[in-house]
């Protein structure tokens, strides 16, 4: 079982380009989140989706879309990238089932915007 | 925002020495869950605390709970080498989606 995997690992991109950040689970969790982090500022929320067919925001939206057509796949997607999204970008899953209740993360996305 | 603050942000110690980060938070908590994130890795689940409990351990991991202060700390015992990470906690308010803040940077002097 792998968990949760992300792709790519690492991505410079030129300001202007569009990109997906992968995000690929096989725990067949509900929930699926995407994260940023950066220096100095902790993890923050950018969009969530709380079941399939469903997404919402979070604390940092803009600038990022999501989608949720299955259970399985949350891809990440920047339509145009500006400089102040390089940043290492985290996809996260809840388990909730029974006694457990913890978040699982992906290994991360480290994205440079030049 | 809702979410925990972990103090102090950095902290040093010789190896075999406990250490101690401290967490607080604002609002009513279903339960509070301390992560441990190695450089340039996601982050890894440690512990959960329910909001009826006091204190829980794992291993060489002591977690205790005051929801009259609102506040958690996380005892690393008999620290090690391997022990240097960043350390976060995320109080759960029951909307599942947990938030962090800037967590505690360890480091682990040999």
């Amino acid at each position: 079982i792998a968990g949760i995997t992300q792709a790519p690992t690492s991505q410079i991109l030129a300001a202007g380009r569009r990109m997906t950040l992968r995000c690929t689970q096989d725990m067949r969790h509900n929930a699926m989140y995407w994260y940023r982090q950066d220096l100095g500022l902790g993890l923050r929320l950018i969009h969530y989706s709380n079941t399939a067919g469903t997404t919402g925001k979070g604390e940092v939206p803009d600038g990022y879309s999501v989608s949720r057509a299955n259970t399985d796949d949350f891809p990440l997607t920047l339509a145009s990238a500006v400089p102040s999204q390089t940043s290492v970008y985290f996809c996260a899953s809840p388990c909730t089932s029974g006694s457990r209740d913890e978040q699982f993360f992906g290994p991360g996305t480290r994205l440079t915007v030049l | 925002s809702q979410q925990g603050e972990e103090d102090p942000q950095a902290l040093s110690i010789q190896e075999g020495e406990n250490a101690t980060m401290n967490c607080s938070y604002k609002t009513s908590i279903n339960n509070l869950q301390w992560y441990r994130q190695n450089s340039g890795r996601g982050l890894v689940h440690l512990i959960l605390i329910r909001s009826n409990e006091r204190e829980k351990h794992s291993g060489r991991l002591r977690v205790t709970l005051d929801t009259s202060k609102k506040s958690s700390s996380l005892l690393i015992t008999a620290s090690r080498a391997a022990d240097t990470a960043s350390y976060f906690c995320a109080p759960n308010f029951g909307n599942e989606k947990l938030t962090f803040g800037t967590g505690t940077r360890l480091t682990i002097i040999p």
